[in-house]
């Protein structure tokens, strides 16, 4: 069964700085790319960026560039979203989703989400 | 990256059929997805490829594409219906969301 398993929800401050994890599990990690979808609270979904774990070959989107990193751990079957430097406007729900093989494919499978509260 | 526009809403009565649009300048050259989102839920794939259902998914959902617009269609519309539907596509360097459509069954 194909798991994506996300790490728990965290309150920061503005400033800090953050590492978010998304852990799969029934797959071989390296084939399938691994993406990032923000929701704003009462918000609809904005993909962020994805990674390719077998090189970690990256995209941002260009409104993420710059402002987050994606990376990617191919022995612990682990994808991660990170914030060197975190705003309030940062607050969201985040959601890490693995696509198909194929281009078209959509994502298929979605982690449960990691909340982001960032505030003074 | 380019925009891709829903409807904010739609309103269905149960056993009645919905749709939803979803246009892009792109739309032609790629192709489309849609998410089912609940409240507290993450997405849920529910077409891909256009017109695909993955498997799961009831047979009431269906979709196509015709030039620059992709509808998804609800047949026969059930209250778990109720929920935020968004397309997605990529537009060559990026993927893209619509803004999401609210089907409420009344």
């Amino acid at each position: 069964e194909v798991q994506l398993v996300q790490s728990g929800a965290e309150v920061r401050k503005p400033g800090e700085s953050l590492k978010i994890s998304c852990k799969v599990s029934g797959y071989s990690f390296t084939r399938y790319w691994i993406a990032w979808v923000r929701q704003m609270p009462g918000k609809g979904l904005e993909w962020m960026g994805i990674i390719y774990p077998r090189d970690s070959d990256t995209r941002y989107s260009p409104s993420f560039q710059g402002q987050v990193t994606i990376s990617a751990d191919k022995s612990g079957d682990t994808a991660y979203l990170q914030w060197n430097s975190l705003k309030a406007s940062d607050t969201a729900m985040f959601y890490c989703a693995r696509r198909g093989l194929y281009e078209g494919s959509g994502f298929e499978y979605w982690g449960q989400g990691t909340a982001v509260t960032v505030s003074p | 990256s380019y925009a891709l526009t829903q409807p904010p809403s739609v309103s269905v009565s149960p056993g009645q059929t919905a749709s939803i649009t979803c246009s892009g300048d792109n739309l032609g050259d790629t192709y489309a997805c849609w998410y089912q989102q609940k409240p507290g839920q993450s997405p849920v794939l529910v077409i891909y490829k256009d017109s695909k259902r993955p498997s799961g998914i009831p047979e009431r959902f269906s979709a196509s594409k015709s030039g620059k617009t992709a509808t998804l269609t609800i047949s026969g519309t059930q209250a778990m219906d109720e929920a935020e539907y968004y397309c997605q596509a990529w537009d060559g360097s990026t993927y893209v969301f619509g803004a999401g459509t609210r089907v409420t069954v009344l």
